[in-house]
């Protein structure tokens, strides 16, 4: 898992309720990122960060909001989860300082919005 | 914008057949390319890449050459097992950013 972890793994939550997921890293990489995964659709990128408080959206990111106060969290936030949030969320680090190198990923979080 | 397009799955083969999973992308500039594998109940994991035009990753008896003038970057394995159950993302990420692009994904299924 490359030092990695995402929790929860897994989670059910009712529609307009808010929910955050933590992506922690054991190791002071630069950049990190969270993507979700549906069938069809591949990994498609909601927000990425390069640094403490800097972030910048993905080709997905409305709905969620993300949070990095600490090098080693980044959080994404749910702020009113809706059924189509129903997906996997992944996290993943790039260990280049300037993010272009392959990503490893965490084993991932399996959202259910009923 | 950067697109990676792969075969539809699933694919399905028998143990010690050839194997080929087709990505073609759209990218400006000189992207490196990149086959990840998922695995039940995992995250990706990187299996191989290639930085430049004509390069070959390999890894796991996998193999993708970079084919600029194609714009592909095809997966092959000559001889799959069981155990290369799983799914394979193509991706890219272009020389001015920093952000990866996935393909859809193609399951393969392998049997005994």
């Amino acid at each position: 898992d490359a030092g990695i972890t995402q929790s929860p793994r897994h989670k059910v939550t009712e529609t307009g309720t808010p929910v955050t997921l933590r992506c922690h890293q054991t190791e002071n990489h630069r950049y990190m990122y969270w993507y979700r995964q549906d069938p069809g659709h591949g990994l498609r990128l909601i927000h990425y960060s390069y640094g403490v408080k800097d972030t910048d959206k993905g080709e997905v990111s409305d709905g969620y909001s993300v949070s990095r106060s600490k090098t080693e969290d980044f959080l994404l936030t749910l702020e009113s989860a809706t059924s189509s949030q129903t997906s996997v969320y992944f996290c993943a680090i790039s260990w280049s300082d300037d993010g272009n190198s392959p990503l490893h990923f965490g084993n991932g979080t399996r959202l259910t919005v009923t | 914008g950067n697109s990676v397009t792969q075969m539809e799955g699933p694919v399905t083969l028998s143990e010690e057949a050839f194997l080929t999973i087709n990505c073609t992308y759209t990218a400006t500039g000189y992207p490196s390319l990149f086959w990840y594998v998922q695995y039940p109940g995992e995250g990706l994991q990187l299996l191989l890449k290639a930085t430049k035009a004509d390069d070959k990753g390999s890894n796991k008896g996998f193999e993708a050459t970079y084919r600029k003038e194609t714009t592909s970057f095809h997966l092959e394995k000559g001889s799959v097992q069981v155990s290369d159950s799983a799914v394979y993302f193509c991706a890219l990420i272009n020389n001015a950013g920093n952000m990866l692009t996935f393909g859809g994904g193609t399951r393969l299924m392998v049997k005994p």
